[in-house]
């Protein structure tokens, strides 16, 4: 059964600060990797999605990277400001036709102190 | 164009009722998956839904059920309410089988008492 773990569970920083937050699954057969944001009360918006085959993915100061090989993913903010302030998630997903649906990691709950 | 939209944003149920949640995807895609999200939790999937047929279902019990209609539109059922059945349903649309990229609604709040 796949497992996917988010670190750190919750992390506070100044404005302007780069970093990193991990995810980490331990079936390495996936099909895809999508990160996710959450406001509190609200649903999901897509961050960045990587396919298997790829290594990363870059969107404004976002940066997704992806190992299959070991079972890894990073999100790299880069210059954090406080509207990036939400719960991250990350999901894997193991096939093409999605029947097995995304398993989710717990989120990472940022928060950007102006 | 207009993203996953979900009904109702929140409504509040007593334990025994049975709730209809409502689901309309992006425009052209025809895969429709549920997922229930508990405080504190990542979402835990419940059904896959393509070309109007399940294709998939996550650990949840019978009292949960969905169809998928001819326009894609998707309406999750549940019966016999428990209180455990509070959490946040969220509605994600994909573009099918290859396109497993997943955009969701902003998801009905239910609130069992």
């Amino acid at each position: 059964k796949q497992e996917v773990t988010q670190i750190p569970a919750a992390l506070s920083v100044p404005e302007g600060e780069n970093l990193v937050l991990n995810c980490s699954f331990t079936d390495s057969a996936i099909y895809n990797l999508q990160w996710f944001r959450q406001d509190p009360g609200k649903g999901l918006t897509s961050l960045l999605l990587i396919q298997s085959s790829q290594r990363e993915q870059t969107s404004g100061r976002l940066n997704a990277s992806l190992d299959k090989s070991s079972g890894r993913s990073t999100l790299y903010i880069a210059a954090s400001q406080p509207g990036d302030s939400a719960t991250y998630l990350c999901a894997v997903i193991r096939s093409g036709g999605g029947a097995d649906g995304l398993t989710f990691g717990k989120g990472t709950h940022l928060i950007i102190q102006p | 164009d207009a993203g996953v939209t979900q009904s109702p944003t929140h409504l509040i149920k007593t334990r025994g009722q049975q709730v209809t949640l409502r689901c309309s995807p992006i425009s052209g895609h025809k895969s429709v998956s549920w997922y229930q999200q508990v405080l504190g939790q990542g979402p835990q999937f419940i059904f896959q839904y393509y070309e109007k047929e399940e294709r998939g279902r996550g650990n949840f019990p019978d009292r949960f059920s969905a169809r998928q209609f001819p326009n894609y539109s998707s309406e999750l059922n549940v019966n016999a309410l428990l209180l455990g059945d509070s959490a946040l349903y969220l509605c994600a649309s994909s573009g099918g089988t290859t396109n497993t990229e997943a955009f969701f609604g902003q998801g009905t709040r239910l609130t069992v008492v």
